[in-house]
């Protein structure tokens, strides 16, 4: 059973467009992070957010933890071809104490 | 944050033969863990790698088709056993550096059976 869902699951957009990212769960997280993986390598964390509610930027990415720490959405404005990639949630359960990812999304940004 | 390194980077294996993965950390890092991401799809957690005791594995993967060694705080090894086409999948090594959960990966071992 997939614990994390994200929404989309295919993004093709121009460069200079906004978008969302959502991931969701019925679990509540201790911590949830944010990865892009790029093809060929592993994932790399971009964010890690732990406060209901919390919001954090980095560039033009904005992460935010959802009230109840069961969902996060990230923003990406101004994309870049650079922005390319899989975007995956990850979320540490209180009870299991496992990072577990995910659905994914993946992210082409036209020139 | 952890440097990881994993070897080999990519194999191509026949049916029925043993793949041995290596991950080397540059520190000690006290959790370590194995993941498997099968074409276009998300990561799925294998197994924690304990120093010094068995592994503790996730459903649906088993010590007899997935061996993992953990014999110090910063090398791991997973074996993949008597592999099948259904096998070929990237292999992910990651360790756990903190508290909050954040978590590092190396860059993966690409496993094709034919």
């Amino acid at each position: 059973t997939q614990l994390l869902e994200q929404s989309p699951q295919f993004l093709s957009i121009q460069e200079g467009e906004n978008l969302t990212v959502y991931c969701n769960s019925s679990s509540v997280f201790s911590s949830l992070q944010w990865y892009r993986q790029e093809p060929g390598e592993g994932p790399v964390l971009l964010v890690t957010v732990v406060t209901g509610g919390e919001v954090k930027k980095l560039k033009r990415l904005t992460f935010q933890f959802g009230d109840a720490r069961k969902d996060s959405s990230l923003h990406i404005t101004a994309a870049q071809p650079g922005d390319t990639g899989l975007y995956l949630c990850a979320g540490v359960t209180y009870n299991t104490d496992k990072l577990i990812f995910g659905t994914g999304t993946r992210l082409q940004v036209f020139p | 944050s952890a440097v990881i390194s994993q070897k080999p980077s990519r194999d191509i294996c026949q049916r029925g033969t043993s793949l041995t993965i290596q991950c080397q950390v540059d520190s000690q890092v006290t959790m370590m863990f194995w993941y498997r991401q099968q074409p276009g799809q998300s990561l799925t957690l294998i197994a924690t790698a304990n120093q010094g005791s068995e592994a503790t594995y996730e459903s649906g993967f088993v010590i007899d088709k997935f061996p993992i060694s953990r014999p110090n705080l910063t090398f791991s090894t997973l074996t993949v056993s008597n592999m099948s086409p259904e096998d070929s999948s990237i292999y992910l090594c990651s360790v756990r550096t903190s508290g909050n959960g954040e978590q590092f990966f190396g860059p993966g071992t690409r496993l094709t059976v034919l």
